[in-house]
């Protein structure tokens, strides 16, 4: 998917456990956003970020869940103590500041037992 | 608020059957509409960004246009590869450029 890159693809967590998910974006993109879609519904937009700082988290739970894109390395999505009702495909997407055009990665699916 | 569309749900069509998938939208001051394709166990492919009404795109067996209210993406003689879900998203002026999505339309493309 045009260079963006999440890990890992699929991960397994416990209830209570965290859940720790990356994006790389293309390069020389710096926006990055964060949708969820979940079993029979549509992608939801959660978080967009810009290097080292948070411009719109309105989508995202304020219980739990938590994002961050550092100067240096990639995008983090956390989600701490997991819940079933967490199961879902998350994709990370990037922009150059000058383009509409949200690229994606292939996604991080998520497995809460 | 703003919302998108889609409709049908789900579309099979023979190889060579001509059709249209439509993404209706109620957007306060439309920034952008966008046309994705997604093949299960993977994220979203960009096909098409569309600005204005009247404005049409092309690529291929596809072709998306766009009025005030909707989007249609025309698909032509269709081959069983085109199978997948296409996905529907708008941009709002000042939001962020966050997506805002239809649930799809799934298609499937029998040979």
């Amino acid at each position: 998917n045009a260079g963006v890159m999440q890990n890992p693809r699929h991960l397994v967590r416990r209830r209570g456990q965290e859940a720790r998910l990356r994006c790389s974006p293309m390069k020389g993109h710096s926006h990055v956003y964060w949708y969820r879609q979940l079993p029979e519904e549509g992608l939801k937009f959660m978080v967009y970020l810009q290097k080292e700082n948070i411009i719109d988290e309105s989508g995202m739970p304020k219980e739990r869940f938590s994002a961050e894109f550092p100067k240096e390395g990639p995008s983090i999505l956390r989600i701490q103590q997991v819940v079933r009702g967490d199961s879902a495909a998350y994709f990370c997407a990037t922009y150059r500041g000058e383009q509409e055009t949200q690229y994606f990665g292939p996604g991080t699916r998520l497995l809460v037992l | 608020e703003d919302q998108v569309t889609q409709s049908p749900e789900a579309l099979r069509l023979q190889e060579g059957e001509s059709s249209s998938l439509n993404c209706s939208y109620t957007v306060s001051g439309l920034r952008g509409l966008f046309w994705y394709r997604q093949d299960p166990g993977k994220g979203p492919e960009f096909l098409f960004t569309l600005y204005s009404a009247g404005e049409e795109k092309e690529k291929e067996r596809l072709k998306a246009t766009l009025t005030k209210k909707e989007s249609f993406l025309h698909i032509t003689a269709p081959k069983p590869e085109d199978s997948a879900t296409y996905l529907c998203a708008v941009v709002n002026a000042g939001n962020n450029r966050k997506l805002i999505w239809g649930l799809g339309t799934s298609l499937a493309v029998n040979p």
